[in-house]
């Protein structure tokens, strides 16, 4: 088990194009959580799954985002018409149930030009 | 509503010397509280927790944090730095694990 994988580690995008980052969760851990952290910020929770289910979405959550966990494994993240404001570091995260260890990736670092 | 402050930006402590880094929170019930650390590159990486009972956690990399209910506080320590300590420190609290409430760090410079 090689821990929470993100893919990519890095993507520059052009405003206005779409994109979509992939996590790979601990196998076994049903849950599966979203985070975005800006420069200078601490991260800021986005969504959470349980298994396939999206269970709450925060309000950061634009309607241009979009969440998807679709066999209870694998989780996507699709942003589109991507905004200037929407460069950060998107971090996945993924836990076995509620008061076990989080584990976090290594994020996938958005930019938008 | 749920929210950390980290009070100070930036520490800068002495290899060897002692580090406290302040963590105060808001929350409506009985609070799950967390701090994390990221290096450069990396992920978060959990030191130590606190659910219930005794109210001095013991956490990885020789860290330890006091809760004290009256002031809201969940402050990190360490008796002796490392340079390899250099890094931000992220104090969090939340309903378990789900839902994180993050502050905004505090990054820990370490001198020679």
């Amino acid at each position: 088990d090689t821990g929470v994988s993100q893919d990519p580690r890095h993507k520059i995008t052009k405003r206005g194009q779409n994109v979509t980052f992939r996590c790979d969760p601990i196998s076994e851990h049903n849950r599966l959580y979203w985070y975005r952290q800006t420069l200078g910020q601490g991260p800021e929770f986005l969504t959470y799954f349980q298994n396939e289910a999206q269970l709450e979405k925060s309000r950061l959550l634009s309607d241009r985002f979009s969440a998807e966990r679709p066999k209870g494994s694998f989780s996507t993240l699709e942003i589109q018409r991507t905004e200037q404001g929407d460069s950060a570091m998107y971090l996945c995260a993924s836990s076995p149930d509620l008061v076990t260890e989080a584990f976090f990736g290594q994020g996938t670092r958005l930019t938008v030009v | 509503a749920q929210s950390v402050t980290q009070p100070d930006i930036h520490i800068t402590v002495s290899e060897g010397a002692s580090l406290e880094l302040r963590c105060n929170y808001s929350y409506g019930a009985t609070p799950y509280l967390f701090w994390y650390v990221q290096s450069p590159g990396q992920g978060l990486q959990l030191l130590l927790k606190y659910f219930s009972g005794d109210t001095l956690v013991q956490g990885i990399k020789g860290f330890e944090a006091e809760f004290k209910r009256s002031q809201s506080s969940f402050n990190l320590r360490k008796p002796s730095v490392h340079w390899s300590d250099a890094a931000e420190y992220f104090c969090a609290v939340g309903t378990g694990f789900q839902k994180l409430v993050f502050g905004t760090g505090t990054r820990l410079l370490v001198s020679p």
